[in-house]
């Protein structure tokens, strides 16, 4: 099985800051990572896909980077309402692992 | 508009069953594949399955395998989960989700709570 660890595991910020939350994965996985937002007590959301389009809908604040184990997530400015968990998923092979979760606190 | 919404879950005792049922509308459930995911308190998300347009082939993750069974009714609009053998670490919200054509899990039910405890 393919597995996924992101880093950090935790981050505080405040408004406005640059947000980078790094996913690596045991073996390469080409482009075939997801990112997803999750707020306390609702499904996750879908942000990236193919490791760095953006979703219909997502604001283009979020950006996705990275090929082969080595991926990253970017807030370019933080607003209040991305404080949430974020979590990579690969999609290359079964089983669709998920990575930890980063969670992104308020400072 | 894309809606999922799960039913099924409650509590229910260790080596039990439950079927979990996935509603769907605001789209054609046969032109997607669909996964379960799940959730227990407090941790990270889980896949745990993945089964194809016509419900014939099916991909589970190894801490369900032989004990749950997903599968699909599109002329009901309806995908479930099956689960037997249940046992205290099965605790979790699950959640049904669709799939966007191997890119990622799109949309996403609101879940439902399975406790699993004596």
């Amino acid at each position: 099985d393919i597995q996924l660890t992101q880093s950090p595991s935790f981050l505080s910020a405040s408004v406005g800051d640059r947000v980078t939350i790094t996913c690596r994965a045991s073996q390469g996985i080409s482009s075939d990572l997801a990112w997803y937002q999750q707020r306390p007590g609702k499904a996750p959301k879908l942000l990236i896909f193919g490791a760095s389009t953006l979703q219909s809908g997502v604001p283009s604040r979020f950006s996705g980077s990275g090929s082969g184990t080595e991926f990253t997530l970017t807030i370019s400015s933080l607003h209040s309402d991305d404080f949430a968990t974020y979590y990579c998923q690969q999609v290359k092979t079964y089983p669709m692992t998920f990575g930890p979760g980063t969670t992104v606190d308020i400072k | 508009q894309v809606q999922l919404v799960e039913s099924g879950g409650g509590v229910v005792q260790p080596g039990r069953s439950l079927r979990l049922s996935c509603v769907v509308s605001g789209f054609t459930l046969s032109s997607f594949e669909m996964h379960w995911v799940r959730q227990a308190p407090g941790k990270g998300l889980e896949w745990l399955a993945i089964v194809s347009y016509n419900g014939n082939n099916a991909e589970y993750a190894d801490t369900v395998k032989g004990r749950f069974t997903i599968s699909r009714d599109n002329s009901e609009n309806t995908l479930f989960l099956q689960m037997d053998s249940l046992k205290v670490e099965d605790s979790a919200v699950y959640y049904c989700a669709r799939d966007m054509g191997y890119e990622g899990l799109d949309y996403w039910g609101q879940g439902t709570l399975v406790t699993v405890s004596s």
